[in-house]
């Protein structure tokens, strides 16, 4: 079974720290890997997404990198602010796959304290 | 412009009842996933269509469930005989065409399901 494990599953840091999320997968035929926000009750707000023949990518503070040869990719936060308080979720996109489903990690809960 | 829309935000059923949640994608969106969300957990994937075509219910955990799209555009998923295990919330996305290689998937804000 493909797996996505995300750590920490919480973090709590103050305002204007640097931090990095980490992301590790087991199915090495990835298409893409994708990160998502989801604050609470919402949805899911894609961020950051990496196709297999990249190696990163950056959105203003976000920047979020992938080593295929590991299984991991990395979403790095600069200068937190207690806006980006979420819960942060990678998604792996299987080149097997035919339909485009995702596998999720189980999340990491940030929490920025002013 | 606007995005997935979902409906009921929230459900309580009773433990055996059954319950239909409704998604609207995005217009002019081919493919459309459901997921399952559990407390804590990341979203699992449930079920894609692509049009009206149900190509993948591999996710889908029992015969309770059960999801239509029939005209291509709005998805209904049906959960027969509801058991406490089904609370979660139920989420929706849906995207251009999946094997365009920039596709993303958008995601609506689901509906949280509780079984009492």
């Amino acid at each position: 079974k493909q797996e996505v494990t995300q750590i920490p599953a919480a973090l709590s840091v103050p305002e204007g720290e640097n931090l990095v999320l980490n992301c590790s997968f087991t199915d090495s035929a990835i298409y893409n890997l994708q990160w998502f926000r989801q604050d609470p009750g919402k949805g899911l707000t894609s961020l950051l997404l990496i196709q297999s023949s990249q190696r990163e990518q950056t959105s203003g503070r976000l920047n979020a990198s992938l080593d295929k040869s590991s299984g991991r990719s990395t979403l790095y936060i600069a200068a937190s602010q207690p806006g980006d308080s979420a819960t942060y979720l990678c998604a792996h996109r299987s080149s097997s796959s035919n339909t485009g489903k995702l596998i999720f990690g189980q999340g990491t809960t940030l929490q920025v304290k002013p | 412009g606007a995005g997935v829309s979902q409906s009921p935000r929230y459900k309580v059923a009773k433990r055996g009842q059954d319950v239909a949640l409704r998604c609207d994608p995005i217009s002019g969106h081919v493919s459309l996933f459901w997921y399952q969300q559990a407390l804590g957990q990341g979203p699992e994937f449930l079920t894609y269509f692509q049009n009206e075509a149900q190509l993948d219910k591999s996710g889908l955990p029992s015969d309770r469930f059960f999801a239509e799209r029939p005209e291509g555009s709005v998805s209904t998923l049906k959960i027969q005989r509801t058991q406490q295990e089904d609370s979660a919330v139920y989420l929706c996305a849906s995207s251009m065409r999946q094997e365009q290689s920039k596709n993303t998937q958008y995601f609506g804000p689901g509906t949280r399901l509780t079984v009492l």
